[in-house]
């Protein structure tokens, strides 16, 4: 059963870049879509965007100017750039994976991302 | 953009006892497939959200048969036969036929009572 393991800075300035990895064990990213999504904190979900193993993406058109999703299949694992942030992108941010673009299966543990001088 | 709501925001429920959610939406969710794009996520506390029913009425893998979800169109609803103390969580819907924009509920915090 594959796993998935958010990775990266948890405090991000303000007008700076966060910077995020997805790293998948115990499966490929072969044939799948890969999908980020964050939660605010009290909040409900939001879906950032997802890459397909293929490397085709889609975004949520209110953040799709400051995102970046990747994928690297040598190191098995999949990123997320969100670019000039603010304290409104502070949240929980998970990656998830499923067969679906419209679906999110398995889910990774999340990760808090706080935006603060 | 498709609204969702849900209700109630707020469920008691007794361990053993059935219970009920609804969802609606602002605009069909009906694809001309035959399928409803409306999902059922569970977020326990402290917990990242797991998939319950997808396209409506389809149980996701290793999703307990106490859960169900029906419906067509903009009414839809999650039941459960017979609550156990686990099923405790926020419950929320997400509409994915309008993508790339994703609609969520507001969820609805089942606790016990």
């Amino acid at each position: 059963q594959a796993q998935l393991q958010e990775s990266g800075p948890g405090l991000v300035k303000p007008s700076e870049t966060l910077s995020l990895t997805c790293t998948v064990s115990g499966g490929s990213l072969s044939n799948y879509y890969w999908s980020w999504l964050r939660q605010p904190p009290g909040k409900g979900l939001e879906w950032i965007g997802y890459i397909f193993y293929s490397g085709s993406t889609s975004y949520n058109p209110s953040l799709e100017s400051r995102v970046t999703i990747s994928l690297d299949m040598s190191k098995n694992h999949f990123s997320l750039k969100l670019t000039s942030v603010t304290a409104a992108d502070t949240a929980v941010y998970y990656c998830t994976k499923d067969v679906s673009a419209v679906r999110w299966f398995l889910w990774g543990q999340g990760t808090l991302v706080t935006v603060s001088s | 953009d498709i609204v969702m709501t849900q209700f109630p925001l707020s469920l008691p429920v007794t361990p053993g006892e059935p219970a009920s959610i609804s969802c609606r939406s602002s605009q069909s969710l009906l694809h001309s497939n035959g399928n409803n794009y409306l999902d059922w996520y569970l977020q326990k506390p402290g917990q990242s959200p797991q998939l319950l029913i997808y396209l409506g009425s389809k149980r996701a893998s290793g999703v307990p048969d106490r859960f169900s979800g029906s419906g067509s169109g903009t009414d839809f609803t999650l039941k459960i036969s017979k609550v156990e103390a686990e099923d405790v969580g926020v419950y929320f819907c997400v509409q994915t036929l309008r993508t790339p924009i994703f609609t969520f509920g507001p969820g609805t915090k089942v606790d016990l009572k």
